[in-house]
């Protein structure tokens, strides 16, 4: 069965990064893409952007361009989000989710369990 | 970027009630519309994809409707269990969700 497993909870400083991992298994990683969609306590899913497991091309939301770096190791079936430069307002659960992409059709048909991202001095 | 809003942002409504969720988006999206279902301290899970396949697995008593900037989102006869945060997504330009709307049990 498809499972997404994310790394855990983190505690950091303003101005620090952190690095999530996402370690998929039960399909063709490669196959597919992942996105990264956070969650601000109380508050409603935002996009963060996607790589593709395939090639490694990035697609960024612009509000995080120049802090967000995506990647993937296929070797391990893992994708990794690293955001630097972190401020009390990325404090969040950050999840990853399979994106299945076929003909015009795109949704996120499986997710990680989330992985909390507080920050803090 | 496309601008996604929903109504109403919560709603109470009683068991076995028919339930209807509204979404629109800033500019045409075609059919490019997902909705999911997100329960207290849980991940999200699609339920609609494309703006009314119901994805595989999910009750049938949840459907979705529209195109172009106007989405419905129903479930016609409300459960205990579909006690959660429902949010819009469109995927015509990036991704984009909705604020989501709450529903609970009167």
């Amino acid at each position: 069965q498809v499972q997404l497993v994310q790394s855990g909870a983190e505690v950091k400083k303003p101005g620090a990064s952190v690095k999530v991992s996402c370690k998929a298994s039960g399909y063709t990683f490669t196959s597919y893409g992942i996105s990264w969609v956070r969650q601000a306590p109380g508050q409603g899913l935002e996009w963060m952007g996607w790589i593709s497991a395939y090639n490694g091309n990035t697609n960024y939301a612009q509000k995080l361009q120049g802090r967000v770096t995506m990647t993937t190791d296929t070797s391990t079936s893992t994708a990794y989000m690293e955001l630097r430069s972190l401020r009390s307002d990325d404090t969040a659960v950050y999840y990853c989710a399979r994106d299945y992409s076929y003909y015009d059709s795109r949704l996120f048909d499986y997710w990680g369990q989330g992985t909390l991202v507080t920050v803090s001095s | 970027d496309i601008q996604m809003t929903q109504s109403p942002s919560s709603l109470s409504a009683s068991v076995g009630d028919r339930v209807t969720i509204t979404c629109q988006a800033s500019q045409d999206i075609s059919n490019y519309l997902n909705w999911y279902q997100q329960k207290p301290g849980k991940a999200p899970k699609l339920l609609i994809y494309d703006a009314s396949n119901l994805e595989t697995g999910v009750p049938s008593r949840f459907s979705g409707s529209g195109s172009g900037t106007d989405f419905t989102f129903t479930i016609s006869s409300l459960q205990p269990e579909d006690i959660a945060t429902y949010y819009c997504q469109q995927y015509d330009n990036l991704f984009t969700f909705g604020p989501g709307t709450k529903v609970d049990i009167k």
